[in-house]
This record gives structure tokens, C-alpha cells and sequence, in this order.
């Protein structure tokens, strides 16, 4: 698998776009990017996922560099409960286990 | 659906005990993970069964951890005999492989926070 670098904590302020970022510079043509993210004391949730295009969902948004060796997941209007370690893993889609690495503590402020 | 159910949620106990972790998958979910969650160490893959069969046990520490999945909506994790730097947040996870291409969306559990004295 790719190995992924990220920040390892950022802040935001409340109401602000929160963008994190990933570097993935070693990725492969059939890996995608994952997103999750882990708020205090409970399990990882999944965000969103992406291959060579842009994604947007309820949660968020993801940018993917068009040589894919970096991508930004987007927050457009954090909350304080957007406080979360965030995870970017590269993956092949055939690989169904996520491995997580130290992910970004991202704290939002009032 | 009512999600991942892990139990016990907290579990205490003193060293040399057995302990044994419980985890429910979501109905129609065909892959199931286990993993454990230190400060030192991060959030580590100890093993994922696919249709209740186990595909990769590498990263179970030891033999005094065995998974089982005896069936598709029942998994265990025991830990004999378990030892104080066993204490850890032990989640499990489930997943539907036909789900959207390329989607690998893991639906984790509240945990199970493991103290052994």
C-alpha cells in the first residue's frame, strides 16, 4: 500500500472550512483514498472515499490532485463536534481491511 | 439496524483471568474485523474473517489471543491468559463486500475498553 503523510494536528475555527491534507505521493493507479475519522472514546467512522475525480457527500468533500499524490478533505462549515482524529488510507478496493495510521487531531474553536 | 454491538462495553479484571470479547456484525455484512486501540501503539488490525472464515491473523499479538466466528452473526475475541499490557480499546467492525465499487466502508462498534490489573 501507498504510505500516507499527514499533519499531525491541526485547528479550525467554528463555522470555517476545516481542510486537511494527505500526501500519498507513492499511490498506485487502482488505490483509492479513504477518509475517516474517530471522535473521543468511540470507533472510526467512514467519511468518504474517492479514486481520480472529486467527491462531495453529506459530510464532506474530497480533492484529489490530478496526479493523485495528494488529496484535501474538505469540512465546509466545521462545528466543535467535527473535533476528531482524521484518517487518510490508501487502499485497493479488493483489500477489504483499512489499516490507520496516526491520522490528524483536528480541534475546532469557538 | 441497530449497528455493531460490542459487549462488554468496559471490562476489568485481574492478570491471569480470561477475558472474552463479544461482538455482533451487521445482518448481511460478510466481513468482520477486530481491532485494538493503545496510545502506543494507535488503532492496530488483529484479524478479519470473510463469510466466518478468518483471512488474516497477522496481527494477533500472541497466542493468548484466538478469534472465532462461529457464525455470520456472532464473532469472539478471548484473550487466556490476559496480561496488564492487554489493556486496550478493542473494536469490532463489519462490512458488505458488494457494496458501491471501490466503496470499502467499515461500520466500527462502540468498543470495549479492556483493564487488566
Amino acid at each position: 500500500d501507498a504510505k500516507t503523510t499527514q499533519p499531525p494536528s491541526m485547528d479550525c475555527a467554528e463555522g470555517r472550512a476545516a481542510n486537511l491534507p494527505c500526501n500519498h505521493s507513492t499511490i498506485s493507479g487502482n488505490e483509492y483514498v479513504y477518509w475517516y475519522r474517530q471522535i473521543h472514546s468511540q470507533g472510526p467512522q467512514y467519511i468518504i472515499h474517492g479514486l481520480k475525480n472529486n467527491e462531495t457527500n453529506e459530510m464532506a468533500s474530497l480533492i484529489i490532485t490530478e496526479d493523485r499524490k495528494s488529496s484535501t478533505l474538505i469540512l465546509p462549515h466545521a462545528t466543535l463536534r467535527d473535533t476528531a482524529v482524521y484518517y487518510c488510507i490508501v487502499r485497493v478496493a479488493s483489500l477489504r481491511d483499512m489499516r490507520f495510521g496516526a491520522g490528524t487531531r483536528l480541534t475546532v474553536k469557538p | 439496524d441497530a449497528g455493531v454491538i460490542q459487549s462488554p462495553r468496559h471490562e476489568v479484571t485481574e492478570m491471569g483471568q480470561e477475558v472474552t470479547l463479544r461482538c455482533k456484525p451487521i445482518s448481511g455484512h460478510d466481513y468482520l474485523f477486530w481491532y485494538r486501540q493503545t496510545m502506543m501503539r494507535g488503532l492496530e488490525l488483529l484479524i478479519y474473517f470473510n463469510n466466518n472464515v478468518p483471512i488474516d491473523d497477522s496481527g494477533m499479538p500472541e497466542d493468548r489471543f484466538s478469534a472465532k466466528m462461529p457464525n455470520a452473526s456472532f464473532s469472539t475475541l478471548k484473550i487466556q491468559p490476559s496480561e496488564p499490557r492487554d489493556s486496550a480499546v478493542y473494536f469490532c467492525a463489519s462490512s458488505l463486500r458488494s457494496g458501491p465499487s471501490g466503496a470499502n466502508v467499515l461500520t466500527f462498534g462502540a468498543g470495549s475498553r479492556l483493564t487488566v490489573l
